[in-house]
């Protein structure tokens, strides 16, 4: 069964600090990994894709691959109260339709 | 842009009566649709995902069902709620294609007494 495994949190950081979320998976064959905020009471939103090993930076986001090691995880740059929110771990398997969601890291920055 | 609407918002349904969600997208044609449900404590469970008008996968045996009458629509039915059934149920649409990611509407609050 594909797992994909985060820490529940909640992780507090300070205002202006770098949040690091991280991210495990089971299935080795996975191709596409997601990151999504989603803010108390709110649907998910897309924030991060990455498919290849390396960085990826978006803004204030970066995201990290390692299929080697088979983990993924999301570093927030000066973060923000308005970044408090959990963040939801997605990944695709090879050649399936399905997102295999993490249960999410809950992160507050504290002013 | 594309969109996609969910409604309602909250529902409150007493123990086994019916149910259906409604699900639309809009600026896109032809894609792949999403049934999920998020429990309290819990991850995103996916329900049911389809990739054309008709063809549904479920994932999940239980007493929902899901249909896809028209490209961009996407219900989800029962005929006889349980209390298991609350919770948060989310509708979400990709490209087709092997890495698109999924973008998901609003939500319906589901409250079973």
């Amino acid at each position: 069964q594909k797992e994909v495994e985060q820490n529940s949190g909640p992780l507090s950081v300070p205002e202006g600090a770098i949040a690091s979320l991280n991210c495990t998976y089971s299935d080795r064959g996975s191709q596409s990994f997601f990151w999504y905020r989603q803010y108390s009471g709110k649907s998910p939103e897309l924030i991060m894709s990455i498919y290849s090993n390396g960085d990826k930076e978006d803004g204030r986001f970066t995201a990290q691959l390692n299929k080697a090691s088979q983990y993924v995880s999301l570093l927030i740059r000066d973060s923000q109260p308005s970044d408090s929110a959990t963040y939801l771990c997605a990944v695709r398997g090879a050649g399936s339709y399905q997102l295999t969601f993490g249960k999410g890291t809950k992160l507050s920055v504290i002013p | 842009s594309q969109t996609i609407h969910q409604w309602p918002a909250t529902l409150v349904q007493p123990v086994g009566s019916p149910l259906s969600l409604e699900c639309t997208v809009e600026g896109t044609s032809n894609p792949n649709l999403y049934w999920y449900r998020q429990a309290a404590g819990r991850g995103l469970q996916l329900l049911f995902y389809s990739v054309g008008i008709g063809q549904i996968s479920s994932e999940v045996p239980q007493n929902l069902s899901a249909s896809r009458p028209q490209d961009r629509q996407f219900i989800l039915s029962s005929k006889k709620l349980l209390l298991s059934d609350s919770g948060f149920y989310l509708c979400a649409w990709s490209w087709t294609g092997p890495n698109q990611p999924q973008h998901f509407g609003d939500g319906t609050r589901l409250s079973i007494l």
